[in-house]
């Protein structure tokens, strides 16, 4: 089936970098783009950014220019998020998502990961 | 930069009521909207692609409509299970592919 798995927990101190993964199986990888959305405990929902699996271009939200890069291996049809400067406010849930972009219809983030838990604190 | 600001933020209504959730750009995103619902500990799920279509498997008492500035998710009569947190988000420029605050829906 189509999924999006992502890597595990992580706790990291203050200042260092983080990268997770996020492994598509169950479609072709480059037929569709990869958003990273995060979620702080009890706060809505915050686009990060976006990869074309298939060029590598990408676009970032203007709140993590500098900080966040976002790669991919299309050998292994895994996404990667890395985020470096970690600060405690960047305690969140990491999400990666499919989509596409719109040419006649919108169809939406339809395929989400499990979430990743990433933990900044000394 | 697409600002979506949703509203009311949170919505008490009871099992058997009609739930109307708004979603306002502030510039014209088309048609290029989704709304998602969110629980607990989940990731959140697609319900409505490109304004007005329900995304597969999703019951037929969620509809939404709008195009330009203005959306609405109905759900026609709430379940128990339909209460949760709902995100509308756009992609109609690049970047950011930005989503509202959220709508949380609370049983009454």
């Amino acid at each position: 089936q189509v999924q999006l798995v992502q890597s595990g927990a992580e706790v990291k101190k203050p200042g260092a970098s983080v990268k997770v993964s996020c492994k598509a199986s169950g479609y072709t990888f480059t037929s569709y783009d990869i958003n990273w959305v995060r979620q702080a405990t009890g706060q809505g929902l915050e686009w990060m950014g976006w990869m074309n699996p298939n060029s590598g271009n990408t676009g970032y939200a203007q709140k993590f220019q500098g900080r966040v890069t976002m790669t991919r291996n299309t050998s292994i049809s895994t996404a990667y998020m890395e985020l470096s400067s970690l600060r405690s406010e960047d305690t969140a849930v990491y999400y990666c998502a499919r989509d596409r972009a719109p040419t006649y219809y919108y169809y939406g983030m339809d395929v989400w990961g499990q979430g990743t838990t990433v933990t900044v604190s000394s | 930069e697409i600002v979506l600001t949703q509203s009311p933020a949170t919505l008490s209504l009871s099992p058997g009521e009609r739930a109307t959730l708004s979603c306002r750009a502030s510039q014209s995103v088309s048609s290029y909207l989704a709304w998602y619902q969110q629980k607990p500990g989940q990731a959140p799920r697609l319900l409505i692609y490109d304004a007005s279509n329900r995304a597969t498997g999703i019951p037929a008492r969620f509809s939404g409509s709008g195009s330009g500035t203005d959306f609405t998710l109905t759900i026609s009569s709430l379940e128990p299970e339909d209460f949760a947190v709902y995100y509308c988000q756009q992609r109609s420029n690049w970047p950011p592919h930005t989503f509202g605050q959220g709508t949380k829906l609370e049983i009454k």
